[in-house]
């Protein structure tokens, strides 16, 4: 089946620095990846969609200057968290959807997540 | 839009007992539903999925679910647990026409006692 990689998959950080978190998809191409944000006993919220080579779409509430999203190519999107601060402490996931076959529908593949630790 | 409730945020069943998972949902159109599991430290792994044909659907490890529309119900349910089912479950609705996004309810946490 398909493969979301995502790395790394822990991270600790100093308050004030920024961290870069990868996505790709390891056998097939994703024009639209997605990434979500799990708090400690909480489902996981949508933060934003990458579409490879245009903007990234936030959701209500996520601030895009302080979550860059890049989706330079079919394959890959990175999540940069800027100038963390503890409360960006969180478990963050990516997914990207199977297109190509209509009998799929809505499959996300996602990732192994990313736990983000800031001091 | 879209919205999942997971009755029970916690469930605990005995080894080889019944597993019943509760998922309502509410969609203005035709519904995508989901089962993801989720291990410690892990990403969502699918355990199946409904989008259109027969209502009630099997998927990995044993588990099956069944799409009741008139309920706006996906419950998921397994005949025997074991221990190895202990894990998050998360139901998730997308819409069927929107392709891509997809919202998930809270999660349940299931416990199996020896």
């Amino acid at each position: 089946g398909a493969v979301v990689s995502q790395h790394p998959s822990r991270v600790i950080c100093k308050s004030g620095t920024s961290v870069k978190i990868e996505c790709r998809s390891l056998d097939f191409q994703a024009t639209t990846m997605f990434w979500y944000r799990q708090f400690p006993k909480q489902s996981l919220m949508l933060m934003a969609t990458s579409n490879e080579g245009s903007k990234a779409t936030y959701e209500q509430g996520v601030e895009k200057d302080k979550f860059l999203i890049n989706h330079a190519s079919l394959t890959l999107s990175t999540l940069t968290v800027t100038s963390a601060h503890p409360e960006d402490s969180s478990f963050y996931i990516c997914s990207a959807p199977a297109g190509g076959q209509l009998h799929e529908g809505n499959i996300q593949y996602f990732g192994a997540g990313t736990r983000l630790s800031v001091l | 839009a879209q919205s999942v409730t997971q009755l029970g945020s916690h469930v605990s069943v005995s080894e080889g007992a019944l597993v019943l998972l509760r998922c309502n949902y509410s969609s203005s159109v035709p519904p995508y539903l989901f089962w993801y599991v989720q291990y410690p430290n892990q990403g969502l792994q699918l355990l199946l999925k409904y989008t259109t044909g027969a209502t009630l659907v099997k998927g990995i490890n044993g588990f099956e679910a069944e799409f009741k529309k008139s309920e706006t119900s996906f419950h998921l349910t397994k005949p025997s647990a074991h221990m190895s089912d202990a894990a998050e479950y998360f139901c998730a609705v997308s819409d069927s026409g929107g392709y891509q996004k997809v919202t998930f309810g809270i999660g349940t946490k299931l416990q199996v006692i020896p």
